[in-house]
């Protein structure tokens, strides 16, 4: 069975860091392209931060980008965000995501974590 | 950055009966275009990848179509376990967007 769990979130004052974790099992983790999909409390899906099976390849929300930072380790099957610089807009559910490919959708999702940026 | 307009916001629907939510992409896209069911307090899951082909798993009452920018996501038979907020969301350019969410509701 698939599985991602994310941890890590709490409350941090603005300006602050964090990092989230994601663990995952039931597949073969180093297959698989790795992302980071934010939600507002009571808002919409948000795109983050994405990752390639390697780690070679990086994206970024504009509004992440020197900010934010992902890595992986695949002896560890886990995903990481760490999240510097923190503002009271980044304040949503976390959620690690996995696809195939590039072009392909997110097919299995954790169960997110919340980060409250709040002074 | 390519904007996903979901349309309706809202739709109050009667068990048994037909949903369809449409999505529009602000520049083609293929069938890069994938839809989600999120149920209040839960993760999303995925429905139906490129445009129209049903993820394992997915009750076979969910179906879709389209290419370009037009894209319809069809609930046949409503049932009371359906009632959740359906997002859309295009894999064709960086940075990935979803639309902004279509909440079912069951009179």
């Amino acid at each position: 069975e698939v599985q991602l769990v994310e941890s890590g979130g709490g409350l941090v004052q603005p300006g602050e860091s964090l990092r989230l974790s994601c663990a995952v099992s039931g597949f073969i983790f180093s297959n698989y392209w790795m992302s980071w999909v934010r939600q507002a409390p009571g808002k919409g899906l948000e795109w983050v931060a994405t990752i390639k099976q390697d780690g070679t390849e990086k994206y970024f929300l504009d509004s992440v980008k020197g900010r934010f930072t992902i890595s992986r380790d695949n002896a560890k099957n886990s995903l990481y965000l760490q999240m510097d610089s923190l503002r009271a807009e980044d304040t949503a559910f976390y959620y690690c995501a996995r696809k195939y490919l590039m072009s392909s959708e997110f097919d299995y999702w954790g169960q997110g974590t919340l980060v409250t940026v709040s002074s | 950055e390519i904007v996903l307009t979901q349309s309706p916001d809202f739709q109050s629907v009667t068990p048994k009966e037909k949903v369809t939510i449409t999505c529009r992409a602000s520049q083609s896209i293929g069938t890069d275009l994938h839809w989600y069911q999120q149920k209040p307090d839960q993760s999303p899951k995925l429905l139906i990848k490129h445009a129209s082909r049903s993820f394992s798993g997915a009750p076979s009452r969910f179906s879709g179509s389209g290419s370009g920018t037009d894209f319809t996501l069809t609930i046949n038979s409503l049932e009371a376990e359906d009632a959740a907020t359906y997002y859309c969301h295009q894999s064709s350019n960086l940075p990935w967007t979803f639309g902004q969410g279509t909440k079912v509701e069951i009179k």
